[in-house]
């Protein structure tokens, strides 16, 4: 059972598109995010909601666009690829701000812009 | 900018030997410090973690050492193992703030 999941694995996709990068997870935690690794490896958080509140929603081109469902779902939509955009994309999910138990990271997403 | 500066980027250490990462930071206000060990292919997974109250925390063969007046933070690997080959982050974060802000990662490769 995999406790936080997403998809697609890896996306290979031309500038100017449009791509969507969902994420689930089943630990029944209440907040979740999502964080860039760019090819040096930094990790930086982008979004996250508690209880499918925004709650972070850090300097990132309205470009991208997330979405909350339901607490177990957050979802990544960008517009308009860019170059740029060629990255990690990370879900994670954590009970309450995580300082107990941590957060659980899916295994990412691999987002190319040719 | 970052808040939280980690060193060095990546290091070699020969198996058994200890490996020795170091993370400082500014901000007075953090009060939670845990660490993240990423292999390859997957995300980060939480390894151990420490708050302020404490100098040390210790599980197995990790080790954080924590001094608040410096604001500096270390994980020491004892008897480090080829499988402790890995990128390792340091984080923090204040109280009742939901952003963990981490340190830039540092590869660690374990020689047999």
């Amino acid at each position: 059972d995999t406790a936080v999941s997403q998809t697609p694995k890896y996306l290979v996709t031309q500038m100017g598109n449009d791509k969507s990068i969902k994420c689930e997870q089943n630990l029944g935690h209440d907040t979740m995010y999502w964080y860039k690794q760019d090819s040096k490896k930094f990790l930086k958080i982008m979004f996250s909601y508690n209880n499918k509140e925004l709650i972070i929603n850090e300097t990132v081109p309205n470009r991208f666009s997330p979405k909350s469902p339901d607490k177990a779902h957050l979802n990544l939509h960008i517009n308009s690829l860019e170059l740029g955009d060629s990255a990690v994309y990370f879900c994670a999910s954590s009970q309450g701000t995580g300082r107990y138990n941590g957060y659980t990271f899916g295994s990412g997403t691999r987002l190319t812009v040719v | 900018q970052q808040q939280v500066k980690q060193s060095p980027q990546s290091l070699i250490v020969q198996k058994g030997g200890i490996s020795i990462i170091n993370c400082a930071y500014e901000n007075t206000a953090f009060d939670y410090f845990p660490w993240y060990q990423q292999f390859p292919g997957k995300g980060p997974a939480l390894l151990i973690a420490i708050r302020p109250d404490v100098s040390e925390k210790k599980e197995g063969r990790f080790t954080i050492s924590f001094n608040k007046s410096a604001k500096q933070f270390s994980l020491h690997i004892m008897d480090s193992q080829p499988g402790d080959s890995a990128t390792y982050f340091c984080a923090a974060s204040s109280s009742n703030d939901y952003k963990l802000s981490f340190g830039a990662g540092t590869t660690v490769t374990v020689r047999a």
